[in-house]
């Protein structure tokens, strides 16, 4: 079975642009989550989509957006970047929230510049 | 809210046995989970405790006290390859899980 598929890998922009990252979840999961990850913070969680639906959100500005696809694929935005938006962008599924464990992705390196 | 604490790095020797621990606070506790994450690469699950006591997973072991909020990894004969982050994470049911900051562990020779 094919894991968690992000692309790119590694992404840099300047401030001020926008970015859209991707995720392909492990056939057949249908949550997927969003998570940064700094040295100073840790995994951060971003949103999590379950069958097209937003079912819950982290602390983040409204810069920071996604949707998920009828083919459970997602993809998360991020306007007006900041430089402080610089890290690791990591997407998980799981077949249940909470509950079953999270598969990630090897993640997109954003830097900002 | 959650809190969740581990220590920030660990130092331990090749064959050795180590112990990270994990405490927390937070109402509507289910379960506990751990990541191992290589430098440079995704977290990979290792445990999900839900009862007390002592899980085994070949070198790998996990341990959970729920009237404490503490739990532990134990890691024994250490490898050189375990170097790498280990992330605990609190699961409160069907919401995301909540991550620690992470132990980073070096293994020397």
């Amino acid at each position: 079975k094919a894991g968690v598929t992000q692309t790119p890998r590694y992404l840099i922009k300047t401030r001020g642009q926008q970015v859209t990252l991707s995720c392909s979840p492990i056939s057949g999961h249908r949550s997927v989550s969003w998570y940064q990850q700094t040295p100073g913070q840790g995994l951060q969680f971003l949103f999590e989509y379950f069958s097209e639906t937003q079912r819950n959100k982290g602390n983040f500005p409204g810069r920071f957006s996604g949707r998920q696809f009828s083919n459970s694929r997602s993809e998360m935005n991020v306007s007006t970047l900041e430089l402080g938006d610089s890290a690791l962008y990591l997407c998980a599924s799981s077949i249940r929230t909470g509950v079953s464990p999270l598969h990630f992705g090897n993640g997109t390196r954003l830097t900002v510049t | 809210g959650q809190n969740i604490d581990q220590p920030t790095e660990m130092t331990a020797t090749e064959g050795a046995i180590v112990q990270i621990n994990c405490t927390y606070q937070t109402s509507g506790f289910n379960g506990l989970f751990w990541y191992q994450q290589h430098a440079g690469e995704a977290p990979t699950f290792l445990s999900y405790n839900v009862l007390d006591g002592l899980e085994e997973k070949g070198r790998f072991s996990s341990f959970l006290s729920r009237s404490k909020g503490y739990s532990y990894l134990l890691l024994k004969e250490l490898q050189m390859k375990d170097s790498a982050s280990y992330l605990c994470a609190v699961s409160k049911g069907n919401t995301p899980l909540v991550f620690g900051k992470g132990t980073r562990l070096s293994v020397i020779a």
